[in-house]
């Protein structure tokens, strides 16, 4: 079993939508969450961080962690065509050894 | 401020050949790490430098190694290149402190690619 699963998409939504991004973990010591989103030919830009279980909100982008259900989520409010790009979740029990997913490809069309 | 800078963009090299990249870290970090992501998957840990020696290393052979230098700048060293080695090679950086460590902010990677 992988450490952290992720749904690859790829999404594709018309501009304006909620967008909710998922990943689920398997190791209950993890207790950073980290989005990162990457365009193509990027590197990871940190979009969110968290510590331990809860919400955090940041202009139209909110995170979530479910430290029960081991569920990470990232919800996009009134998408912009800009925001089309890959979301990679990431976790550890430290900041040093970081696990990601495979990353969710989405795109906002216009 | 300067972000996390890598050299070079890209790289062709043939099996069995040596590889060094580079990173110059963010301005006020000091600790460097860095990740393999092959294509359509997420970054995978390689290793991390501390106060110049490795501290934590991921599910990598021996034949990956790295350097930190007083400046926090780092390399990465991949020795008898195969065709799996093709990725994209990703140096983060960060701080870590006495009682504050904070997330890792990524450069924009050097793109391998092994013939």
């Amino acid at each position: 079993q992988k450490e952290v699963e992720q749904d690859p998409g790829p999404l594709s939504v018309p501009e304006g939508a909620i967008v909710s991004l998922n990943c689920t973990y398997s190791n209950s010591a993890f207790q950073y969450f980290m989005w990162y989103r990457q365009y193509s030919r990027k590197g990871p830009e940190l979009l969110m961080y968290t510590y331990s279980s809860g919400n955090k909100e940041d202009g139209r982008f909110t995170a979530q962690v479910d430290k029960s259900s081991k569920y990470i989520s990232l919800f996009i409010r009134d998408s912009q065509p800009s925001d089309s790009a890959t979301y990679l979740c990431a976790t550890g029990s430290t900041l040093g050894r970081l696990y990601f997913g495979r990353g969710t490809q989405l795109t906002v069309w216009p | 401020e300067t972000g996390v800078t890598q050299s070079p963009t890209h790289l062709i090299k043939t099996r069995g050949q040596q590889v060094t990249l580079r990173c110059s870290s963010q301005s006020g970090h000091n600790t460097v790490s860095w990740y393999q992501q092959a294509l359509g998957q997420g970054p995978q840990f390689i290793f991390q430098y501390y106060r110049e020696e490795e501290n934590g290393r991921g599910n990598f052979p021996p034949r990956f190694s790295g350097l930190q230098f007083p400046n926090y700048s780092s390399e990465l060293n991949v020795n008898a290149l195969e065709l799996d080695d093709s990725a994209l090679y990703l140096c983060a950086s960060s701080f870590t402190g006495r009682t504050s460590n904070q997330p890792q902010h990524f450069g924009d990677g050097t793109r391998l690619s092994i013939l």
